[in-house]
């Protein structure tokens, strides 16, 4: 089964708001913690990534939260934009670089 | 910066018919490679990785085969295509920074 997971399947959110989108993860041994953005028919984008000895990393209108007590890690988007309407996967390090994803939250900007 | 390309974009084949699935990487030498699965509205399930040439990595027991036998290219293959190995099959590698890096992806559909 899929070790790492998403509280929610879609997220609909306001041009300009920010967006936050959550996971959590079952694997305590984890080291490295990535987000992917996935549009339409093609393959997930490398969004940003964080380590298990940092917990927040910020990247351009990103940031990346992780919370190893309660593993879980978050993406916060700020000013969202039409253009990321997509679905979001955090993938977490299961040993030799190989990814657990979760299902993926849909985000949906609205106009 | 490297880049990894897959064809076909999009195949359509009759059940009990072969595959072969390809993926070649630019820009890094032997690079740890990944065939992945993603079913529609999920996350991504790895099939195969390998760490070099001839070396390869099952995740899960299926249909399907990978070889490796070139550092950068990478093939995905089944002697008899099931309906139930529809899908989206992506292919990745491993970069200098240890972040995966995707394709674009080959959308198969099995009739």
């Amino acid at each position: 089964g899929e070790s790492v997971g998403l509280h929610l399947p879609t997220l609909s959110v306001q041009e300009g708001d920010n967006s936050i989108i959550n996971c959590a993860y079952s694997n305590s041994a984890s080291d490295y913690f990535i987000w992917y953005k996935q549009e339409s028919g093609k393959g997930p984008q490398f969004i940003i990534d964080i380590r298990s000895n940092m917990d927040k990393r910020q990247g351009q209108r990103v940031t990346v939260l992780l919370n190893k007590t309660v593993k879980h890690l978050s993406l916060q988007i700020a000013a969202t934009q039409p253009g990321d309407s997509a679905v979001y996967f955090c993938a977490e390090n299961s040993g030799d670089y190989k990814l657990s994803f979760g299902a993926g939250t849909t985000v949906t900007v609205r106009a | 910066s490297q880049t990894i390309h897959q064809w076909p974009a999009t195949l359509v084949q009759p059940v009990g018919s072969p595959l072969s699935l390809e993926c070649t990487v630019e820009g890094t030498s032997n690079p740890n490679l990944y065939w992945y699965r993603q079913a529609a509205g999920r996350g991504l399930q790895l099939l195969f990785y390998s760490v070099g040439i001839g070396q390869i990595s099952s995740e899960v027991p299926q249909n399907l085969s990978a070889s490796r036998p070139q550092d950068r290219q990478f093939i995905l293959s089944s002697k008899k295509l099931l309906l139930s190995d529809s899908g989206f099959y992506l292919c990745a590698g491993l970069n200098q920074a240890d972040t995966q890096y995707f394709g674009p992806g080959t959308r198969l559909t099995v009739l």
